[in-house]
């Protein structure tokens, strides 16, 4: 256990669904990082936030995907009308300085 | 071509080998991670390097930044060193670009 959490660790939805998933950072981290993993492939950067403060979004984060962090804690991250190339692992990392500590993910399927 | 990337893909080796695990990248980086993701998903970090050498048990990680090549080696292999193992650069503000993964397997 690396003192960062995710919730749901499963989601399986219908497309065009929305879905909704949390990651809580260790308390003490300012920075907390989003991450998709699909099968077979090494994690791809989706956002990161220091404190509440969203401060990059990759490219692979259409306008369906959006993240807040809303008091500098916990962080969700919504995807809106899910499509079958969003099933992935979604990864949360937290540092507070260089090493980042990674979430068990959540497994999202769209069926 | 990608930022990062890992040879080999995938590895099988018997318990007892020397295990080693090769990553190159074409960015300016801060530092180097190497880290451990078993089956279910979750991810540990082995080791931050940005120079030189480190050993934590039978894991040992090496960085060369003029050659841009890290290398991981396990020592005296057992299965319970079969995970996928990825090598990713933390470049600017903290952001990680990983490879896409070496998958070890070592029988007994």
């Amino acid at each position: 256990d690396t003192g960062v959490s995710q919730d749901p660790r499963h989601k399986i939805t219908k497309r065009g669904q929305n879905v909704t998933f949390r990651c809580d950072p260790i308390s003490e981290h300012n920075r907390l990082y989003w991450y998709r993993q699909t099968l077979g492939q090494g994690p791809e950067f989706l956002t990161y936030f220091q404190n509440e403060a969203q401060l990059e979004k990759s490219r692979l984060l259409s306008d369906r995907f959006s993240a807040e962090r809303p008091k500098g804690s916990f962080s969700t991250l919504e995807i809106q009308r899910t499509e079958q190339g969003d099933s992935a692992m979604y990864l949360c990392a937290s540092t507070g300085q260089y090493e980042q500590y990674f979430g068990p993910g959540t497994r999202l399927t769209v069926t | 071509k990608n930022e990062v990337e890992q040879s080999p893909q995938n590895l099988t080796a018997q318990e007892g080998e020397f295990i080693t695990i090769n990553c190159s990248y074409s960015v300016g980086i801060s530092a180097l991670h190497w880290l451990q993701q078993h089956p279910g998903g979750g991810i540990v970090s082995l080791f931050m390097l940005s120079s030189g050498k480190k050993k934590h048990g039978r894991l040992i990680a090496t960085i060369n930044i003029q050659e841009k090549h890290s290398s991981l080696h396990i020592t005296a292999s057992h299965p319970r060193d079969s995970a996928v193992y990825i090598c990713a650069v933390l470049q600017g503000a903290q952001k990680l670009v990983f490879g896409q993964g070496t998958r070890l397997t070592i029988n007994p």
